[in-house]
C-alpha cells in the first residue's frame, strides 16, 4: 500500500525558514517524480515544485528562489526546504508521487505551515 | 502558464442527478487533463488521468471526456459520498495548473 506521510509543518514568524519532510513506503521511490502542492485556508490547489526520478527540478515561480525541493532515494524521502517564508506562504502542503500521464495519483494526508508574527 | 478554468464554481444536485463539471484549458494540452476530488480536511483524490482514464478504485459511476480545450467530468448518478470539491489539473507543462474547483453541493 502506498503511504506517504508529511511532518515538519508549524508556525514560523515572516522571513524564516522550515523544512517539510515526506516519508514515502509501498513503492519504488527512486523510479517515480514527486511533487509539493500546497492549498491557501479556504483556497484551491497550487503547484509548488516537482522532483524528478533523475532529479529534474522545477518551481512555481511564486517560490522560486525561496524553496529547495530534494530527495533521498536511500531514505524513501522527499523534501522541501523553504527559506524566506511571507504570509502568503501559509497553507497545508501536500506531498504526491506522480503516475500515469504525470497525474498525482497517491497524496499525503498534509502538513500545515502558518507563517504569522 | 496554461490557465484552466472550471465551470460552475458551486452547484446544488441531488441524489441520483446526473452531474457535469467543465474544464476549459487556455492552450493545447492534448489529454493531459486530470480530474481530482477533495472532500473537507482531506487531501485530494485522483478520480481520472489523461482526460478520460478511470483511476483504480474510483466508481466507473465518474467519467471523462474531451473535446480540443475542452473536458468534463460526469458524475452518472450523484451519490451521497460525492458532495466535494472537484479540481481539474493539465500535467502538460511546467508549471502544473489547477482550475478554481467546483463544489457539489446537497441539493
Amino acid at each position: 500500500e502506498v503511504q506517504l506521510v508529511e511532518s515538519g509543518g508549524g508556525l514560523v514568524k515572516p522571513g524564516g525558514s522550515l523544512r517539510l519532510s515526506c516519508a514515502a513506503s509501498g513503492f519504488t521511490f527512486s523510479s517515480y517524480n514527486m511533487n509539493w502542492v500546497r492549498q491557501a485556508p479556504g483556497k484551491g490547489l497550487e503547484w509548488v515544485s516537482s522532483i524528478s526520478s533523475s532529479s529534474y527540478i522545477y518551481y512555481a515561480d511564486s517560490v522560486k528562489g525561496r524553496f529547495t525541493i530534494s530527495r533521498d532515494n536511500a531514505k524513501n524521502s522527499l523534501y522541501l526546504q523553504m527559506n524566506s517564508l511571507r504570509a502568503e506562504d501559509t497553507a497545508v502542503y501536500y506531498c504526491a508521487k506522480e503516475g500515469s500521464s504525470w497525474s498525482l495519483d497517491y497524496w499525503g494526508q498534509g502538513t500545515l505551515v502558518t507563517v504569522s508574527s | 502558464d496554461i490557465q484552466m478554468t472550471q465551470s460552475p464554481s458551486s452547484l446544488s444536485a441531488s441524489v441520483g442527478d446526473r452531474v457535469t463539471i467543465s474544464c476549459r484549458a487556455s492552450q493545447s494540452i492534448s489529454s493531459y487533463l486530470n480530474w481530482y476530488q477533495q472532500k473537507p480536511g482531506k487531501a485530494p483524490r485522483l478520480l481520472i488521468y489523461a482526460a478520460s482514464s478511470l483511476q483504480s478504485g474510483v466508481p466507473s459511476r465518474f467519467s471523462g471526456s474531451a473535446s480540443g480545450t475542452d473536458f468534463t467530468l460526469t458524475i452518472s448518478s450523484l451519490q451521497p459520498e460525492d458532495f466535494a470539491t472537484y479540481y481539474c489539473q493539465q500535467s502538460y507543462s511546467i508549471p502544473r495548473t489547477f482550475g478554481q474547483g467546483t463544489k457539489v453541493e446537497i441539493k
